[in-house]
């Protein structure tokens, strides 16, 4: 298994422009996460889903918009960049169990500049 | 989800154990314990989790004291691979299965 892929590693935005951030599972879970990191500073969730066709708003979805056609793909979007947008993006995906079991697995990140 | 309390930083030698303490004194009955750890620039990695129970894998051990206020994740042989950010989660099973990450414990492992 691949686990969590994540496409760009990097990339740099100017303000206003937009872009997708790609995330893709093999592992068949359910539940997938979209997190942003910022220097220093501990992990932030932006949006899950609990399923395909679902999806909701995490601490902070100011900015971003998901979609979830597939079990495998959790795609991010900025529409509208901002330098406040400049962060690490990290995607995640897990089961869920009866008993609690929250195991997150995590791709690689994207390192996202907005200039 | 209950808050919890970790130190900044810690050290620790090579080869010793390294035991990082976590506080969650307004954890609920259904509140589970998660500990991640993230080393640098890669994605957080999950570590062990337990709910009243000590636990034990191949990674670590998580301590949960009998009033289940605070816990301590050990790592019995500690390397310098293990020098990582180790964050202390508290999460129940209706949160939507999400986690809330606070600043975590930088521990750096010395030769």
């Amino acid at each position: 298994n691949a686990g969590v892929t994540q496409t760009p590693k990097f990339r740099i935005l100017k303000i206003g422009q937009s872009m997708t951030l790609q995330c893709t599972q093999d592992m068949n879970h359910n539940y997938m996460y979209w997190y942003r990191q910022d220097p220093g500073m501990g992990l932030k969730l932006i949006y899950y889903s609990v399923g395909a066709g679902i999806t909701d708003k995490g601490e902070v979805p100011n900015g971003y918009n998901v979609s979830r056609s597939t079990t495998e793909d959790f795609p991010l979007r900025l529409e509208l960049a901002a330098p406040s947008q400049t962060s690490v993006y990290f995607c995640a995906s897990s089961y869920s169990d009866s008993k609690g079991g929250n195991e997150q697995y995590f791709g690689p990140g994207t390192r996202l500049t907005v200039t | 989800d209950a808050k919890t309390t970790q130190p900044t930083s810690m050290d620790c030698a090579e080869g010793r154990a390294a035991n990082l303490p976590c506080n969650h004194s307004t954890i609920s009955g259904n509140e589970y314990v998660y500990w991640y750890r993230q080393i640098h620039s890669q994605g957080p990695q999950y570590i062990i989790h337990g709910l009243k129970n000590n636990e034990t894998n191949e990674m670590a051990s998580l301590i949960i004291t009998e009033d289940r206020k605070s816990s301590t994740l050990i790592l019995p042989h500690a390397t310098l691979r293990d020098t990582a950010v180790y964050y202390c989660i508290v999460r129940s099973n209706n949160a939507g299965n999400m986690l809330t990450f606070g600043g975590g414990t930088r521990l750096m492992v010395k030769p």
